[in-house]
């Protein structure tokens, strides 16, 4: 088992539509939680960092994460074409400086 | 500059050839890493260095592979005798300063295809 599972996709939706992704991690010794964002063929770009329990927004972004559950959740609002990209999660915690992510979510908003 | 930047982003091998490939990390940045995207997965960790002292190398899949940042700055990676199987996008990123859960900056990668 992966110590961090994400949902594969691929997703399409369409335009304005509310987007869920979502991550689950098995080690406890992660602490702070990251969604990434990548275009094809660039580098991923942070999106979302979060520390604790609880949502974060920004802007039509909000980052969830639930550490009972060891669930990790990002939505968009109101979707554009401008979306469309892979979304990782990751997280790094313990001793260790490195990120740990998940396989990726691609999504596709159609206009 | 005012990102991280990677050379060559592309590069073509024939099996058993050595390749290097480079990385520019932010100025001023502390730490540095390399990662590993195979087509169709998330980044994987291969090493990581704080200034010129290479700290952590346990994400490197062979002995052909090695890393080196000699003045704490620019990092090369070198993979000696490629293997089909070293395919792969890599990555190098950035963080300013050393701790755990620092925002860590990609560059665009170099894509790796071994033939």
């Amino acid at each position: 088992q992966k110590e961090v599972e994400q949902d594969p996709g691929p997703l399409s939706v369409p335009e304005g539509a509310i987007v869920s992704l979502n991550c689950t991690y098995s080690n406890s010794a992660f602490q702070y939680f990251m969604w990434y964002r990548q275009y094809s063929r660039k580098g991923p770009e942070l999106l979302m960092y979060t520390y604790s329990s609880g949502n974060k927004e920004d802007g039509r972004f909000t980052a969830q994460v639930d550490k009972s559950s060891k669930y990790i959740s990002l939505f968009i609002r109101d979707s554009q074409p401008s979306d469309s990209a892979t979304y990782l999660c990751a997280k790094s915690g313990g001793s260790a400086r490195q990120l740990t992510f998940g396989s990726g979510t691609q999504l596709t908003v159609l206009p | 500059g005012a990102g991280v930047s990677q050379s060559p982003r592309y590069k073509v091998a024939k099996r058993g050839q050595d390749v290097a490939l480079r990385c520019d990390p932010i100025s001023g940045h502390v730490s540095l890493f390399w990662y590993q995207q195979a087509l169709g997965q998330g980044p994987e960790f291969l090493t990581y260095f704080q200034n010129e002292a290479q700290l952590d190398k346990s994400g490197l899949p062979s002995d052909r592979f090695f890393a080196e940042r000699p003045e704490g700055s620019v990092s090369t990676l070198k993979i000696q005798r490629t293997q089909q199987e070293d395919s792969a996008v890599y990555l190098c990123a950035s963080s300013f300063i050393a701790g755990v859960g620092d925002t860590q900056y990609f560059g665009p990668g170099t894509r790796l295809t071994v033939l």
